[in-house]
């Protein structure tokens, strides 16, 4: 098992939809990153998180230490929405090393 | 500021060949970072370093070296390329106690 799963793996929807992407994690973390990824594209850092609620624009990033889980939503989404989003943990062990999550791959339709 | 730049953007390497690809920083960060994306697939540590004169494996180091000689370069060398290097390359970097990471743009390598 992953320490770090998101969900959904894809996730499709129609343009000005609430979009909401999970991430749930099995180890003590000291922060918790969102990257986002365009196709054929570079990695950006959305939010970097260690308790609480993140907002930057239309995107609100959420994180709950005790239960070990982090949301990212988009609200009023728009097709430059669509792209790949990470989840990723830095664990206080071993804390250099990032640890990912697999990815969801978001499409909004026009 | 630059940030972090990676050269060269695109490189296609026969079976065999080495090549170095380079990432430069120009935020004075200490923690730089070498990734492989594979296509499809999710990020994998190929090495990384604390500050200069310091480089540690990642999850998949072999086949690569790296060296830090500066805290600005960190550079990585694929020796005798194979089919499976293949893959999307990205340096980040970070600083200290701070948790962000800042990554380059990627240098998308094709070995055939």
């Amino acid at each position: 098992k992953n320490e770090v799963e998101q969900s959904p793996q894809n996730l499709t929807a129609q343009e000005g939809e609430f979009i909401t992407i999970n991430c749930s994690y099995s180890v003590g973390i000291s922060a918790l990153h969102w990257l986002q990824q365009h196709p054929g594209g570079g990695i950006v850092s959305l939010f970097m998180l260690s308790s609480g609620k993140k907002k930057h624009g239309r995107l609100i990033a959420t994180i709950n230490i005790q239960e070990k889980h982090s949301s990212l939503h988009i609200t009023a989404s728009h097709p430059r929405d669509s792209a790949v989003y990470i989840c990723a943990v830095w664990r206080p062990q071993g804390a250099q090393k990032l640890v990912f999550g697999q990815g969801t791959r978001l499409t909004i339709n026009p | 500021n630059a940030g972090v730049t990676q050269t060269p953007k695109f490189r296609i390497l026969k079976i065999g060949q080495s090549m170095t690809l380079q990432c430069t920083q120009d935020m004075n960060h200490n923690y730089m970072y070498w990734y492989r994306q594979d296509p499809g697939m999710g990020l994998k540590l190929i090495y990384y370093s604390v500050g200069a004169g310091i480089t540690d494996k990642g999850e998949v180091p072999n086949g690569y070296n790296v060296s830090r000689s500066t805290t600005e370069d960190f550079p990585l060398r694929l020796e005798l390329a194979a089919p499976s290097q293949t893959s999307v390359y990205f340096c980040a970097t970070r600083q200290g106690q701070n948790y962000e990471q800042y990554f380059g743009p990627g240098t998308r390598l094709t070995v055939t």
